[in-house]
Formats: C-alpha cells, sequence, structure tokens
C-alpha cells in the first residue's frame, strides 16, 4: 500500500484565494481525519470523518474552512478565503475501527501571502 | 474527555546515551497509548503502542515505552540514543470505547542526540 496520500506538498497563494488540501486514506481504512500543525499550537484536530461521515468538526476554526469526504477513497480540505494565519501543514491521517494507531500522510505546507 | 501531557519541549542527549521522552495522560477508562515520530517535512510516523498486556512495550528503531497505570504515564525509552534519533516525538491517547477514535495528541517533545 502507497500510505497515505496527500496534494499538493507544498501550496503557496495569495491572501483571499480559495484552497483545496486533497487526500487518498488507505484502502480499507474507515476513518480519515485532518490536523492542522504550527509552531504555536501543535498539532490540532479539525475534522475527522467515518465512513465518509462527519462525526466531529468542532475543531474547524471557522466558517472559511470546509471539508467533505464524497467517497471512501478521497477527502477534501477547503479554505475560502484563504488568510495569512491559516499557514501550516496540514495533515491528513486513516485509521480502521479498533485498537489501531494512525497513518499519517506526509502533509500539504501552506503558505498564504 | 483524554488528555496528554508531554513536559519537556526539548531533550538533549549525547550519542550512546540512554534517553527518556516523558508522557502522562489523562482518559477515561483504559487508555490505548501511542508513541509517534516526526522527521523535518515529513508525517508523523507510529513507533509503538500500549493496548493491554505487558506494560514493557517495544516498538521500531529500538524505542520501548512503559505503561505505568498508577502515575498515569507512558514514557518512551531508548538504552543507546542514536544521532539519526533526533526528531520531534509525539505521545497521544484514546479510550478503549469500542466507538472512540479521537486520539488527543501531545505538543511534542524536540529530541536532539549530540555525538
Amino acid at each position: 500500500d502507497a500510505g497515505v496520500i496527500q496534494s499538493p506538498r507544498h501550496e503557496v497563494t495569495e491572501m483571499g484565494q480559495e484552497v483545496t488540501l486533497r487526500c487518498k486514506p488507505i484502502s480499507g481504512h474507515d476513518y480519515l481525519f485532518w490536523y492542522r500543525q504550527t509552531m504555536m499550537r501543535g498539532l490540532e484536530l479539525l475534522i475527522y470523518f467515518n465512513n465518509n461521515v462527519p462525526i466531529d468538526d468542532s475543531g474547524m476554526p471557522e466558517d472559511r474552512f470546509s471539508a467533505k469526504m464524497p467517497n471512501a477513497s478521497f477527502s477534501t480540505l477547503k479554505i475560502q478565503p484563504s488568510e495569512p494565519r491559516d499557514s501550516a501543514v496540514y495533515f491528513c491521517a486513516s485509521s480502521q475501527q479498533g485498537k489501531h494507531g494512525y497513518t499519517f500522510g506526509s502533509g500539504t505546507r501552506l503558505t498564504v501571502v | 474527555a483524554q488528555s496528554v501531557a508531554q513536559p519537556e519541549d526539548q531533550v538533549n542527549v549525547a550519542e550512546g546515551n540512554p534517553l527518556t521522552v516523558k508522557c502522562t495522560y489523562s482518559v477515561s477508562g483504559n487508555p490505548y497509548l501511542f508513541w509517534y515520530v516526526q522527521y523535518p517535512n515529513r508525517g508523523l510516523q507510529f513507533l509503538l503502542k500500549y493496548i493491554t498486556g505487558d506494560n514493557l512495550v517495544k516498538g521500531s528503531y529500538g524505542f520501548e515505552a512503559e505503561f505505568n497505570k498508577s502515575q498515569t504515564s507512558f514514557h518512551l525509552k531508548k538504552p543507546s540514543a542514536l544521532v539519526s534519533d533526533s526528531a520531534l516525538y509525539f505521545c497521544a491517547v484514546r479510550g478503549a470505547l469500542w466507538d472512540n477514535n479521537d486520539m488527543r495528541f501531545g505538543a511534542g517533545t524536540r529530541l536532539t542526540v549530540k555525538p
């Protein structure tokens, strides 16, 4: 298995633009998580899905952030409009129900200028 | 709700010396405990986990961790550190309830191993 695949690896965009981050979880995993990592706040859970259904989105910072999981093999995290304070590394992770840890993607480094 | 604390932002050790990265947790019921490592510009990689059974858990790259229920701790250890162990280490906890998949991560501890 290729692991959790995220794209793009790096994204530089101007303030006000729409940004879409993509994630392909490991086949067979029924949980998908979006995290944001910054120096100031560490690793923050933004939202997670179970069987493509959003379970907890309480970590989504504001309405500018939205996430979807149209099928078991694909999820997106969208920021519209983007702001400089959204600059961070965004990680996607997937997991199976049960006694398992998470498998993380390599992350998308987002810079909003 | 579960939480995890890593009391040290940074740990420095000399190569060849033993290392310990500390972690304490709070969870309702039995915990599932994990350690992850993050190298620069990479995602978090799984090192080891405690689910049940033997309190001493062995993981990747010679790391081990000891579950101590009375002290609610899960410290990461390695008998002899390598320079290549230098990285950011995260402890994580989730509850053992069947439908609880909400893992909480600590703030991370930066380990630096000096030659």
